[in-house]
C-alpha cells in the first residue's frame, strides 16, 4: 500500500526566504506526482505535475523535482511571499497494482511580512 | 472556462439520515473523482467515474456510493450518516483517460456536518 509522508508538517518563515518542502513515498512504481495548494476551507489548486519519466517541473517561483528511485520529491519556493501562505499537498499517482492517487498530510506554510 | 462546481457548499444533517452531493465537472472532462478530507485521516480517495462507469474505488464502506450521468455530472450519496462522516467532500475532474492518475481540477468542496 502506497504511503506518502510530507515534512515538515508546519513551517513559519519571514517573507523573502527560499523554501524546500519534502514529500516521500514508499512504492516507487508511480505514474506521476502532483503538488497542490489548499487555502483554508477551500478546494485544491494544482501547482505542478511531474510524470514518472520526468525529473523536474517549473512554474514561476516554483520548482518541483522527482527522484522516483529514492521515493522523494521536493517543492522549492523561491522568494516566498505572504500570499504563499497555505497548505501544500503532495499526491502520488498510482503504485504497484494501484490506479488511484495517495495524498500526504500536507505542509502548512505561513509566510509573515 | 468554468471550473468544477459543487453543490451544496454547506450541509448539516443528523445521524441516520442520508445525503446527496452534486458535482459538475469542467466542460469536456469525462472523469470525476470524489475525495473525503478530515483532520484525522487527511485526504482520501472515494471513487472515480468515467463515462458513467465506476472505474476505481477507495477503501470506504458501501454506505458511500455514487453515479455519473451522461453529461458527466456526478452525484455522491452517503446513507445512514455517522458522526465520523463529517468532512469536506471534494470533487475533481480530469480530461485525461487516466482520470485521477493525471492532472485533476478540484471544486471548492461541500462541508458536511453530521450532528
Amino acid at each position: 500500500k502506497q504511503e506518502v509522508t510530507q515534512i515538515p508538517a508546519a513551517l513559519s518563515v519571514p517573507e523573502g526566504e527560499n523554501l524546500v518542502l519534502n514529500c516521500s513515498f514508499t512504492d516507487s512504481a508511480i505514474y506521476n506526482l502532483q503538488w497542490f495548494r489548499q487555502d483554508p476551507g477551500k478546494g485544491l489548486t494544482s501547482l505542478l505535475l511531474i510524470q514518472s519519466s520526468q525529473r523536474e517541473q517549473t512554474s514561476g517561483r516554483l520548482n518541483a523535482s522527482l527522484d522516483k528511485s529514492s521515493g522523494r520529491s521536493t517543492l522549492y519556493i523561491a522568494a516566498s511571499q505572504p500570499g504563499d501562505s497555505a497548505t501544500y499537498l503532495c499526491a502520488v499517482g498510482g503504485g504497484t497494482r494501484s490506479y488511484i492517487p495517495t495524498f500526504g498530510r500536507g505542509t502548512s506554510l505561513i509566510v509573515h511580512p | 472556462k468554468a471550473g468544477v462546481t459543487q453543490t451544496p457548499r454547506y450541509l448539516i444533517k443528523t445521524r441516520g439520515q442520508q445525503v446527496t452531493l452534486s458535482c459538475s465537472p469542467i466542460s469536456g472532462h469525462r472523469s470525476v473523482s470524489w475525495y473525503q478530507q478530515t483532520p484525522g485521516q487527511g485526504l482520501q480517495f472515494l471513487f472515480e467515474y468515467f463515462s458513467e462507469t465506476q472505474r476505481n474505488k477507495g477503501n470506504f464502506p458501501g454506505r458511500f456510493s455514487g453515479r455519473q450521468f451522461s453529461n458527466s455530472r456526478s452525484e455522491m450519496n452517503v446513507s445512514t450518516l455517522e458522526l465520523g462522516d463529517s468532512a469536506l467532500y471534494l470533487c475533481a475532474s480530469s480530461y485525461s483517460r487516466e482520470g485521477p492518475l493525471n492532472e485533476q481540477f478540484f471544486g471548492p468542496g461541500t462541508r458536511l456536518t453530521v450532528l
